[in-house]
């Protein structure tokens, strides 16, 4: 069965500390994979997404993420957090041929100032 | 519309009684989608239109749960005979015609349904 699965429920990081939130993903085809960032009252926004080409694709807001085949992962990252970054991070799987997004149960990341 | 735009943003109600839940997508946009998460999951797919048409139902719980889109733009989630276990965020998007190679979704901040 399809899945998106990321391991890390919550974490916390300090003001300018690096991040990387991780996502791994099972899919029978192609992925094309996302991340979104949910904060509170707020909707889903896109962060970045890769369809193909270059595996590391950069985002707005400073993140980037990239793709390893071989891991089936797709991990998000951030040389510096800032305190505005603390919010719901989920990640998001589909392929061609189908319009479903299969997500993850999201990561909640708090900021220590 | 710049966005995706949802109402009402919060709605609470009695078990039994019947909600309807209001999405008006981007400008152009023609395909729309429901979504609905519960708390503490990620977003799991309910319905998905292209045009008026309901293209693919098969997210919907039981048959409580209705959407209609009937010209092509703004769109209504119907939940007849509320429970509590209903209770959740409700969260459209919408989508240019989707090129299945390349389908970005974008969401509107949701309906937050309290059943009591």
């Amino acid at each position: 069965a399809q899945s998106v699965t990321q391991p890390d429920i919550h974490i916390t990081v300090s003001e300018g500390a690096s991040l990387e939130l991780r996502c791994n993903y099972s899919y029978g085809a192609t992925p094309y994979l996302f991340w979104y960032v949910q904060s509170p009252g707020q909707g889903l926004q896109l962060l970045l997404k890769y369809f193909s080409g270059d595996t590391l694709v950069q985002g707005i807001k400073g993140f980037e993420a990239e793709f390893k085949r071989s891991q089936s992962s797709f991990n998000l990252r951030k040389p510096s957090v800032h305190w505005s970054d603390a919010a719901e991070y989920f990640c998001a799987c589909t392929t061609s041929g189908t319009y479903k997004y299969i997500f993850g149960t999201g990561t909640r990341l708090k900021v220590l100032a | 519309g710049a966005g995706v735009s949802q109402t009402p943003s919060n709605k609470v109600t009695e078990k039994g009684k019947y909600v309807e839940l209001r999405c008006d997508p981007i400008s152009g946009h023609t395909a729309l989608y429901w979504y609905r998460q519960s708390l503490g999951q990620g977003p799991e797919f309910l319905i998905y239109f292209q045009g008026t048409g309901a293209a693919d139902d098969s997210g919907l719980p039981n048959d409580r749960f209705f959407a209609v889109r009937p010209e092509g733009s703004v769109s209504t989630l119907k939940i007849q005979r509320t429970e509590r276990g209903d209770s959740a965020v409700y969260l459209c998007a919408s989508s240019l015609i989707p090129d299945l190679g390349a389908n970005v979704l974008t969401f509107g901040a949701g309906s937050r349904l309290t059943v009591l």
